[in-house]
Parts: structure tokens; sequence; C-alpha cells
């Protein structure tokens, strides 16, 4: 299974609200996850099986979708949410997808 | 506390050979299938092989396939990755990870240079 993220980059402001969205190439069936990696950090796990999100991730990320199409969103960004943001699928085998970098506007 | 630890990255020649290692502790090693993913220089996470619990069943993507061999000591608690025959696009930090999305644990990654 392939996926594609977008976009690659992403410029917003501290406040707005975000969504990054990851496409697969098949059914996931909800083995959807999203890690966030800052520079020179192993990454950290999110949300995982679409929309659960992980113990001690603040509740402004949260995760949806269905099939094929996945979108995580950042209800209001803080300046620490500055990272690259990989989805990941665990349904068939194990996939990530090319990242989305969120940059300040 | 979980912690994983990889060892054994470096700078290596083309078609040289290197084993990693990951080094787990603080759960029991033995219940968790594990991960190698890796990340090359500004690029994105790339998964590279897992293993089962008892080592018993190995999975590789196609560019590492018949290159490099997952093994595990359970015994040791230890997660190991023999790479052979190494191309300058093996060039990347290497990750060992557990394979449960309930019990999401990395490490912090070893570097490994391919280059003459």
């Amino acid at each position: 299974i392939q996926l594609t993220q977008s976009p690659s980059l992403l410029s917003a402001s501290v406040g707005d609200r975000v969504t990054l969205s990851c496409k697969g190439s098949q059914n996931i069936n909800n083995y959807l996850a999203w890690y966030q990696q800052k520079l020179g950090e192993a990454p950290k796990l999110l949300i995982y099986k679409t929309n659960s999100l992980q113990t001690g991730i603040p509740s402004r990320f949260s995760g949806s979708g269905s099939g094929t199409d996945y979108t995580l969103t950042i209800s209001s960004l803080h300046s620490e949410d500055l990272a690259t943001y990989y989805c990941y699928q665990y349904n068939n085998g194990w996939t990530f997808g090319g990242g989305t970098k969120l940059e300040l506007k | 506390e979980v912690q994983l630890v990889e060892s054994g990255g470096g700078l290596v020649q083309p078609g040289r050979s290197l084993k990693l290692s990951c080094a787990a502790s603080g759960f029991t090693f033995s219940n968790y299938g594990m991960h190698w993913i890796r990340q090359a220089p500004t690029k994105g996470l790339e998964w590279v092989a897992s293993i089962s619990p008892s080592g018993g069943s190995t999975y590789y993507r196609d560019s590492v396939k018949g290159r490099f061999t997952i093994s595990r000591d359970n015994a040791k608690s230890t997660l190991y990755l023999q790479m052979d025959s190494l191309r300058s696009e093996d060039t990347a930090t290497y990750y060992c990870a557990t394979d449960d999305i309930l019990f999401d644990y990395w490490g912090q990654g070893v570097m490994v240079t391919v280059s003459s």
C-alpha cells in the first residue's frame, strides 16, 4: 500500500486550524496512524486507528477518515506543533507517507 | 521505563557489511514484534524490516531483500539488523521500534553512512 500526503509543505500561523491529508492506494480499513517528528528527534505517535488520541497528546489534535482517505486536524496551531507529520498504515504491511512539513507563516 | 538503544552504526564502504543492535529494557521483549525503520538525510521515514515475537517470521522491503537480515535474541532482549552489500542509498538513521500501535516505542536512532 502506498500513502500520499498533501500538501508536502504547509505554512500556517499560530491559532490557525490546520488540516493534513493522507491518501492510500487501497483501502486501509482505518489502520492509520499519525506521527509527529521534530528535528533531531524520533517520531512521536499522535493518533492511532484513525481517530484514537495517544495518551498525553493534546486534544487539539484529531484524526478522521475511512477507506483510502484520512485527515489529521490541529484545531488551533501552537508554536510547538511546528514539525513534520507522517501518516502510517499498518493494515497490510507497514508504510509511511512522504510527510507534511508544517512551518510558520 | 521502556528503553530501546541502538548501536553499531558508522561509516562503511559500499559493498561492505554492518550489524546494528537494539537493546531493549523495561518491558517483556519476547512479547512484541519489532521493526527497523530508517530515515535518509532530509528525507522521510521508510519501513525496512520486521520480525515476529518469536523470530519465526520476518518481513523486508523489496530494496533490502537478500541483503539485510533481521533477527532477535529474546534471552538478551536484543534486536539485530545484519546489513550486507551496502549501497550509498542505505545511508540513513536507523530506528528500532516496537510493532504494537498500543505499545509504541522508538529508539533514538543510529546513523549509518555508506561512502567510499
